[in-house]
């Protein structure tokens, strides 16, 4: 049973560039979701999707941040015109229709110098 | 106004003894959901337990029990027998299901360390 993937583990990049993140979540799983998650703290909803249905965003995820899911099965999180703030742990989760326990990634380390 | 506390930021326990970190959480809502999430060094958050508000009987997964009180709002994570593999980082966290879909609300977490 394969988990929930996440490339690249660790991206490094430099203020105003643009990243990507892909999620690969739980096959059978038709919810993903995107979470970031600061040092010295919980993690914090960023966005959630049904099927290639962006359902819900959270007021973090300014227009710099873009997320897809085109078809329903893996997603991306692009940041664009990066900044310092940005830097963070990405983490992904996915979960099926029966139960509501969200899978998470092994997540994207992000460090904007 | 926060949703999830957990009051403590760091325990220390010994090495198969038993430890219990604090969660309270605040909703308005009847149908709720409960977890614990582990998170190694390693970052990966690796689900532990859950516990639905209308479950009358207290989750167990293994050595992970979850004390439910409903009317106080707590939902405390109860390791038995530590071990040194234990020590991580632990999050409480609620899923609400109304106005906030299925996200996961998190705390701030428990740093727990197993010591000989």
């Amino acid at each position: 049973d394969t988990g929930v993937s996440q490339n690249p583990r660790h991206k490094i990049t430099k203020r105003g560039q643009n990243v990507t993140f892909r999620c690969d979540p739980i096959s059978e799983h038709n919810r993903l979701y995107w979470y970031r998650q600061t040092l010295g703290q919980g993690p914090e909803f960023l966005t959630y999707f049904q099927n290639e249905a962006q359902l819900e965003k959270s007021r973090l995820l300014s227009d710099r941040f873009s997320a897809e899911r085109p078809k329903g099965s893996f997603s991306t999180l692009e940041i664009q015109r990066t900044e310092q703030g940005d830097s963070a742990m990405y983490l992904c989760a996915s979960s099926g229709t029966r139960t509501d326990t969200q899978y998470f990634g092994p997540g994207t380390r992000l460090t904007v110098l | 106004a926060q949703k999830i506390t957990q009051t403590q930021p760091g325990m220390f326990v010994q090495e198969k003894e038993a430890v219990t970190l604090d969660c309270t959480y605040d909703t308005s809502d009847q149908s709720y959901g409960l977890f614990w999430y582990k998170q190694p060094s390693s970052g990966e958050m690796i689900f532990l337990i859950y516990q639905g508000s209308y479950d009358e009987q207290n989750a167990t997964e293994g050595r992970y029990s979850l004390n439910f009180q409903k009317a106080r709002k707590s939902a405390n994570l109860v390791i038995s027998a530590s071990q040194l593999g234990d020590s991580a980082m632990y999050f409480c966290a609620m899923r609400e299901s109304t106005g906030g879909g299925n996200k996961l609300t998190f705390g701030t977490g428990t740093q727990l360390k197993v010591e000989l």
